[in-house]
């Protein structure tokens, strides 16, 4: 089983600040399609998760562009370029490559 | 807008059944996966397994094979998650999603004697 693994576990950031998150696989999750099937989620507390990101570095409809997704093969970034108060919650990567497998998750808070 | 709405929380006795629900509308049922995710109480989430509406094929994680069933009735766009043999351990929020996109509010299923 693929095995996701994020860093740090929690972020502590200054309003208006950045914030990076890192998400590494334990292998290429380069799909023989040559697709990339990286995911980032948002879940606020007593709220269901919110996609972010699909494929690496596509944001979803609706997402504020100070989030951006970049990387490839194994190693993966979250990044939110000036964090405002209701980006606090818990971020999770996810690889759908191989099956699902979801990462332990960072807590994000001002 | 696609809108998933998931059965109310469930309570059940070890060794029990339970069968959450999850109604669709707003979009084409048939196009989208349906994906099954738990969280358990302060943990992360998990993916359970997802089904495709058009073929009834499933996939499910390995240690929910043999407990999870996932079906669909295409003529209620509804998805069903049957899990049986509960343990306390599977006390969890469980979640249906379209395609992971959207997402249903939770169904919370509490397993205690």
């Amino acid at each position: 089983d693929i095995v996701m693994t994020q860093s740090p576990r929690s972020l502590s950031v200054t309003l208006g600040q950045p914030a990076s998150i890192s998400c590494r696989s334990s292998q290429s999750l380069v799909h023989k399609n040559g697709n990339t099937y990286l995911i980032w989620f948002h879940q606020r507390p007593g709220q269901s998760p919110r996609r972010l990101i699909y494929q690496v570095s596509n944001r979803d409809s609706g997402v504020p562009d100070r989030f951006s997704g970049s990387g490839s093969v194994t190693d993966f970034t979250l990044r939110i370029s000036r964090v405002e108060a209701e980006d606090v919650g818990i971020y999770y990567c996810m690889q759908g490559t191989y099956l699902t497998t979801f990462g332990q998750g960072t807590r994000l808070e001002i | 807008q696609a809108q998933l709405l998931q059965s109310g929380a469930e309570v059940k006795k070890p060794g029990a059944s339970v069968r959450v629900s999850c109604k669709a509308s707003g979009y084409n049922f048939m196009t989208y996966f349906m994906y099954w995710v738990r969280q358990a109480p302060g943990q992360g989430l998990e993916w359970v397994g997802w089904i495709n509406p058009q073929s009834g094929g499933t996939k499910l994680a390995q240690k929910f094979q043999g407990r999870v069933t996932l079906t669909r009735d295409t003529s209620i766009t509804t998805g069903y998650m049957d899990f049986n043999n509960l343990r306390p351990d599977d006390t969890a929020m469980y979640y249906c999603s379209r395609d992971l996109g959207d997402w249903g509010q939770g169904t919370l299923v509490t397993v205690s004697s």
